[in-house]
């Protein structure tokens, strides 16, 4: 079965260089999630799309903008970075009104 | 105080053992109840997914949400290797677009 594609797997930026991120859902699934998870934490929360409208947002640094294009794929755009955004990022797709989320193997971003 | 707390570990039990992981919460409005498990370095995987109280089993795992408590359980029987990871449980509100809350994740070690 088809499941959540992630790219690059991994990335490595210098500070205040730019990053994209993208992710695309598994087929028919319209809500595309993003998070972020540090060393040893739970994954956060960062912004949702569904049907290619923002629908929530966490605790996402303004320096952070994604979006969700019409083949319902999203991308992650990361400006200005800082150490401390190295982490995994993981996108996740479900279907409209499903609490079942499944996730991508996430892009290991690493901020020198 | 986190909204979901979850015992970090590690654990560790041999192969055969019952497994006992355990979450609790605050947030009475949260309706969905889910258990990942997530391998170093991958994205989460899906295994376990409960609406509401009650139990739910699907082969060697048990899922039990107990509302009145606000306390999740999942039991593993007859645990092997294979099983070692970071169990996450997470839970949302519903909605649509609902995001997911986390708990902390707790590695288990499964040994020979």
């Amino acid at each position: 079965a088809a499941g959540v594609i992630q790219s690059p797997r991994h990335l490595i930026k210098e500070k205040r260089e730019t990053a994209t991120l993208k992710c695309y859902p598994i087929p028919r699934h319209d809500t595309v999630y993003w998070y972020q998870q540090g060393p040893g934490q739970d994954p956060q929360f960062l912004i949702s799309f569904y049907e290619k409208m923002q629908s929530d947002k966490g605790s996402i640094p303004d320096r952070f903008s994604a979006q969700q294009f019409s083949d319902y794929h999203s991308e992650l755009n990361m400006s200005s970075l800082e150490l401390g955004d190295s982490a995994l990022y993981f996108c996740a797709s479900s279907e409209q009104l499903a609490e079942k989320l499944f996730f991508g193997s996430g892009t290991q971003l690493s901020v020198l | 105080q986190k909204e979901v707390e979850q015992d970090p570990g590690p654990l560790s039990v041999p192969e055969g053992a019952i497994v006992s992981l355990n979450c609790t919460y605050s947030n009475s409005a949260f309706q969905y109840f889910m258990w990942y498990r997530q391998y170093s370095r991958k994205g989460p995987e899906l295994l376990m997914y409960t609406y509401s109280s009650g139990n739910k089993e699907d082969g060697r795992f048990t899922a039990q949400v107990d509302k009145s408590s606000k306390y999740i359980s999942l039991f593993i029987r007859d645990s092997q290797p294979s099983d070692s990871a970071t169990y996450l449980c997470a839970m949302s509100g519903g909605g649509t677009a609902s995001k997911l809350t986390f708990g902390t994740g707790t590695r288990l070690q499964v040994t020979l």
